[in-house]
Parts: structure tokens; C-alpha cells; sequence
């Protein structure tokens, strides 16, 4: 199975921040990679598809990045909404593996 | 609007079963692949299970592999996990999500549903 490592596991940041979360595949995948946002209670949203394509309706600020095993997410100017925890998942060859999360929380 | 709204969820006892109900309404429910995703308790994402749109290929994640069972039913537009010997550490809320493709690679998780727990005590 291909294993993802995301960094960091833990993020505090401002409003107005710009933030970078990375997540590292134990192999290639092209860029089958999908990044989701999940606040407490809620089922995950999907905001970024292929690495780098924006889901219709998320927010410019958003965008990501990268192939190949090295992808990252950035948020520009952190909102008050931005708060959350990030996932990114593997869609290159089944099981469609997880990372184990980024917390991003207001300092 | 697309809407997946699960069911079946709720507290067994280990080695017992359950079958999880996963409703669809707001798109072509046949040309989709479906995949169930659990989440445990104060921990991350975790991939369990995918069914293409006719239910001739599935996949499963090693630990559930020989005790939980994907189908569908795509005259009533639904998606079922069948749960056997259930264990502590299945205990999870468990999110049907909608594809965007049929199955195989690329096939993203654009809709997901509310979520339903599963707990499984003595």
C-alpha cells in the first residue's frame, strides 16, 4: 500500500497567514491527489483534485501543488473558517490511502 | 443536489454484524463508483472499500478483507457495507462517498455523506 506523510501534524497560525501543509507519498503517483478539509462533526469537504485543480466553489485562496511523490497544500491568507483538519489521499492505485492529518489551529 | 445519507449504524457486540445503508438522490447513481471511508474515534481518515458502477469489481483495505462486503443496489440507488465479525477497532463513524468516475485511478471522493457511527462493545 502507498503510505502518505503529511507535515506538520500540528499547525497554529494567524488570520491573515499564508501556510504551507506538505504531504510525502512512499511511491509515485503521478498526480492522483486530492486534498479535503474536515471541521469537528462534519463530514470532509473536497477542495483540491489531480493536486492542483480547485473544486468548483472553493475559495482562490486555496491551491496546491506538486507530482510525483512531493505535493503541498497552501492557503494564501488564512480566514477564520480556514481552521480545520487537512487530508490529503492518494488516488493512484487502491487502497486509496489517507495521511494522517494536519491540524491547523488559531494562534 | 446531490445527497448520500447513511444508515444502519449503531452498537454491536464484537464478533456480531451490521449492515451499513448508504441512500443516493441527486445525480446518476449507475455511473458512479461508491466507497465507504471510516473515521475512528478522535483519529484520521481511513479507506475501507470501493464498488464500480455495475458491482463487478471491488476492493477492500487489508484489515476488513474476509469480513466486510461491498454491493450495490442501483434500481433503489443504494450502496451497502456488510460488517461481519465486527471488532473494538472497527468501531468508527463510517461516510459513504460518491465517486467521479466509474473506478480506478483518478476517482475522486466529491460528495460525501453525513457520516454513521458504529460502536461495537460488550
Amino acid at each position: 500500500d502507498i503510505q502518505l506523510t503529511q507535515s506538520p501534524s500540528f499547525l497554529s497560525a494567524s488570520v491573515g497567514d499564508r501556510v504551507t501543509i506538505t504531504c510525502r507519498a512512499s511511491q509515485g503517483i503521478s498526480s492522483y491527489l486530492a486534498w479535503y478539509q474536515q471541521k469537528p462533526g462534519k463530514a470532509p469537504k473536497f477542495l483540491i483534485y489531480a493536486a492542483s485543480t480547485l473544486q468548483s466553489g472553493v475559495p482562490s485562496r486555496f491551491s496546491g501543488s506538486g507530482s510525483g511523490t512531493e505535493f503541498t497544500l497552501t492557503i494564501s491568507s488564512l480566514q477564520p473558517e480556514d481552521f480545520a483538519t487537512y487530508y490529503c489521499q492518494q488516488l493512484n492505485s487502491y487502497p486509496f490511502t489517507f495521511g494522517q492529518g494536519t491540524r491547523l489551529e488559531i494562534k | 443536489e446531490v445527497q448520500l445519507l447513511e444508515s444502519g449504524g449503531g452498537l454491536v457486540q464484537p464478533g456480531g454484524s451490521l449492515r451499513l445503508s448508504c441512500a443516493a438522490s441527486g445525480f446518476t447513481f449507475t455511473n458512479y463508483a461508491m466507497t465507504w471511508v471510516r473515521q475512528a474515534p478522535g483519529k484520521g481518515l481511513e479507506w475501507v472499500s470501493v464498488i464500480s458502477v455495475s458491482g463487478d469489481f471491488t476492493y477492500y483495505t487489508d484489515s476488513v478483507k474476509g469480513r466486510f462486503t461491498i454491493s450495490r443496489d442501483n434500481s433503489k440507488n443504494t450502496l451497502y457495507l456488510q460488517m461481519n465479525s465486527l471488532r473494538a477497532e472497527d468501531t468508527a463513524v463510517y461516510y459513504c462517498a460518491k465517486g467521479v468516475g466509474s473506478y480506478g485511478s483518478g476517482n475522486y471522493h466529491d460528495y460525501w455523506g453525513q457520516g454513521i457511527l458504529v460502536t461495537v462493545s460488550s
